[in-house]
Order: C-alpha cells, then structure tokens, then sequence
C-alpha cells in the first residue's frame, strides 16, 4: 500500500494566521482526501482533491477557509487559512491506492492548535 | 448529524481476556463496514472489514459481527494483547466515502 508523509506533525498558530499542511505520498494516486478530527468528534471529510482539478469540498466547508492544491499525482496541501481556536483539531490526508476501500492509507496528522 | 456512533470513548481489558468493541449507525445503505485501528502519532490503520451481507468475519484474533436488524457492529479480540492497546475506529463506507465514528480507546493491561 501507499506511504504517505504528512507534515507538519503538529504546530501551535496564533489565531488569524494560515497553516499549510502537505502530504507527500511514494507512489502516484489519483484520489487524495482530507479529513478532520475536532475533539471528541469524528473523522469528517473535508475534500476530495483529484490531480488537475478543483478539490470538491463536503457541505460545511469551503475553498476559502480550507483551499487544497493538487499539482501532481504524489502531492498535495491544504491550508487552513485565518484560523480561529475552533480550527483546533488533528487533519489527515488520505488516498486511495486502486484497491477499493481496502487500499485507503492515511498519513500521520497533524496536530492543529490554535492560541 | 452523525451516521456512526461508537458510544464508548474508553476501554480496559486484562491481557488474555476477551475485548469487544461497539459501534451503531443509522443508514441502511452502507455497503462495507470497517475498523481501524490508530496508534498515537500514526494515521489510521486498516484492521478488517465486513460486507453488508455477511454477519461474521474473522482474521486470527479478530472478529467482526454485523447485525443490520439492529444496526449494529462488534469487534472481538481474543485473546487481548498489550500491543492491541490503540484507539479503534469503526467506518462505513459507500460509495466513495467513509463515515467514521469518534473511536474507542482500547487499554489492554498487562
């Protein structure tokens, strides 16, 4: 399966900044997905973000607020930009390697806290 | 509105017993269910899975059990080693997508 490395692993933002969060996988995928963990809640997906073109974000959230770049088939970033203290949370990127859900591999997170 | 519950946010088992971990959804529709299982510091890992037309599927020490009458899944670990100490996530998944519960933190003790 996919090897993914995601960074940063974790960072404390002032509020009102924007963190860049990459995700760099060792093979080439067609899909890439982020995901957030808000405490005690569950992983929600963020966005779906294909090689060449717009990530499609799910209801509740939008480019503004999270904008993803997808410039090849083995990376990509979401940037969680003018964060509040609600944007603490831990985000993962995930892909889906050909292999149905069984080939899903998630990277490690990113620890998120906003101060 | 959450689609799957895993109403138990924390689990103790002593070493050799029996762990059983719960998790409930409420739509009908999902094609597979799947647990996965989350070291600290670690993405989320693949553990086993189950159609919705089965009831029981098991991989060495683990099983899953479907009731769709109830709506209902169970992860069974026997026997419960230190190493299985994680946090479990049960998914449903349809389509393209995966609905996650808020995970379970197993604590096997030695």
């Amino acid at each position: 399966s996919a090897v993914i490395s995601q960074k940063p692993s974790r960072d404390i933002c002032q509020r009102g900044t924007s963190l860049t969060i990459q995700c760099q996988v060792d093979s080439q995928v067609t899909m890439m997905f982020w995901y957030r963990q808000q405490p005690g809640q569950s992983l929600t997906l963020i966005a779906t973000a294909n090689q060449g073109s717009e990530a499609t974000y799910e209801s509740g959230f939008v480019i503004d607020k999270f904008p993803i770049s997808r410039p090849n088939l083995t990376f990509s970033t979401l940037t969680v930009s003018n964060m509040s203290p609600e944007d603490s949370s831990i985000y993962l990127c995930s892909v889906e390697d050909g292999q149905g859900f069984y080939g899903y591999t998630f990277g490690s997170g990113t620890r998120l806290t906003v101060v | 509105d959450q689609q799957v519950k895993q109403n138990s946010p924390s689990l103790s088992v002593q070493e050799g017993r029996i762990s059983i971990l719960n998790c409930d959804y409420t739509n009908s529709m999902f094609d597979y269910f799947l647990w996965y299982k989350k070291y600290p510091a670690e993405g989320p890992t693949f553990l086993i899975s189950i159609s919705s037309i089965k009831d029981k599927n098991e991989d060495g020490r683990f099983t899953v059990f479907l009731n769709k009458s109830a709506k209902h899944l169970s992860l069974h670990i026997v026997p419960s080693q230190p190493g299985d100490s994680a946090v479990y996530f049960c998914a449903a998944f349809t389509g393209n997508q995966f609905y996650f519960g808020t995970g379970t933190s197993l604590t096997v003790i030695p």
